[in-house]
C-alpha cells in the first residue's frame, strides 16, 4: 500500500491555458474521486468513479472540467482555458469498496492561475 | 442537501490543555469521518463512527457520535504541538448512498508549547 499518488504537486498556469492532473489511486480501490479545495474551506465535492464508470458529477464541474479513468486504475483531471476563479487545491481520494469506508486521500495539486 | 457546520472555527490552546471540537449537521448522519489535514498536505483519516452514541479513541483522541446522530464531538486530551493541524467532519451524503463525502469547513488548531 504506497497511497494515494497525485502529480504534480504543484502547477501555476497563465489564464487561459490548459492543465491536467494525474491520480494514481491505492492499486485495489475501485472508487475514485476528485475534490476542490480553497483556503479555509472544507473540500467540496467534483465528481467520483467506481472502475472506469463517472457516476457522479457536481454543479460545480462545469464543461471547461473533465475527468476520465481508463481502465479503472489512474484517472486524469482536464481544466480547459482556466480561469483565476480555478486556483485551488484539487484533491484525489480512493476507496476500497462499495459501502460504508473511509476515503484514503492524496496530498493534491495546488493550482495556481496567474 | 446535508451540510455540516463545525465550532469552533479556529482554537488556540496552550500545550497540555484539553479541547473539543464539534460538527453538526442538519440532518441525520449514517456515517461520520474525521480527519486531519496539515497545511499544503492531504487530508489523514482518524476515525468513522455510525452508531448512535458510539465513541473511538485513537492515543489522546476521542471521538463521539451523539444518541440522534446529528452531532459529533471530537476530543483531545493533554494537547501537543503536533496536534496543531485543520480537523474536517465529513459524512456520507444519505442513509443508503455510499457515493460520496460531504466535508464541514474546518476547524484550525494551534497548540503553543
Amino acid at each position: 500500500d504506497t497511497g494515494v499518488s497525485q502529480n504534480p504537486r504543484h502547477k501555476i498556469t497563465k489564464r487561459g491555458q490548459n492543465v491536467t492532473f494525474r491520480c494514481d489511486p491505492i492499486s485495489e480501490h475501485n472508487r475514485l474521486y476528485w475534490y476542490r479545495q480553497t483556503l479555509g474551506q472544507g473540500p467540496e465535492f467534483l465528481t467520483y468513479f467506481q472502475n472506469e464508470a463517472q457516476l457522479e458529477k457536481s454543479r460545480l464541474l462545469s464543461d471547461r472540467f473533465s475527468a476520465e479513468r481508463p481502465k479503472g486504475s489512474f484517472s486524469t483531471l482536464e481544466i480547459q482555458r482556466t480561469e483565476q476563479g480555478d486556483s485551488a487545491m484539487y484533491l484525489c481520494a480512493s476507496s476500497p469498496r462499495s459501502g460504508r469506508s473511509p476515503l484514503h486521500f492524496g496530498n493534491g495539486t495546488r493550482l495556481t492561475v496567474t | 442537501s446535508q451540510e455540516l457546520e463545525q465550532s469552533p472555527q479556529s482554537l488556540i490552546v496552550q500545550e497540555g490543555k484539553n479541547l473539543t471540537i464539534n460538527c453538526t449537521s442538519s440532518k441525520t448522519l449514517y456515517g461520520l469521518y474525521w480527519y486531519k489535514q496539515k497545511y499544503g498536505e492531504g487530508l489523514i483519516f482518524l476515525m468513522m463512527l455510525q452508531k448512535g452514541g458510539e465513541e473511538k479513541s485513537h492515543e489522546k483522541i476521542t471521538a463521539k457520535l451523539d444518541e440522534k446522530k446529528q452531532q459529533s464531538s471530537l476530543h483531545i486530551t493533554a494537547s501537543q504541538p503536533s496536534h496543531a493541524g485543520i480537523y474536517l467532519c465529513g459524512a456520507d451524503a444519505g442513509k443508503t448512498s455510499y457515493d460520496k463525502v460531504i466535508f464541514g469547513p474546518g476547524t484550525s488548531l494551534s497548540v503553543i508549547p
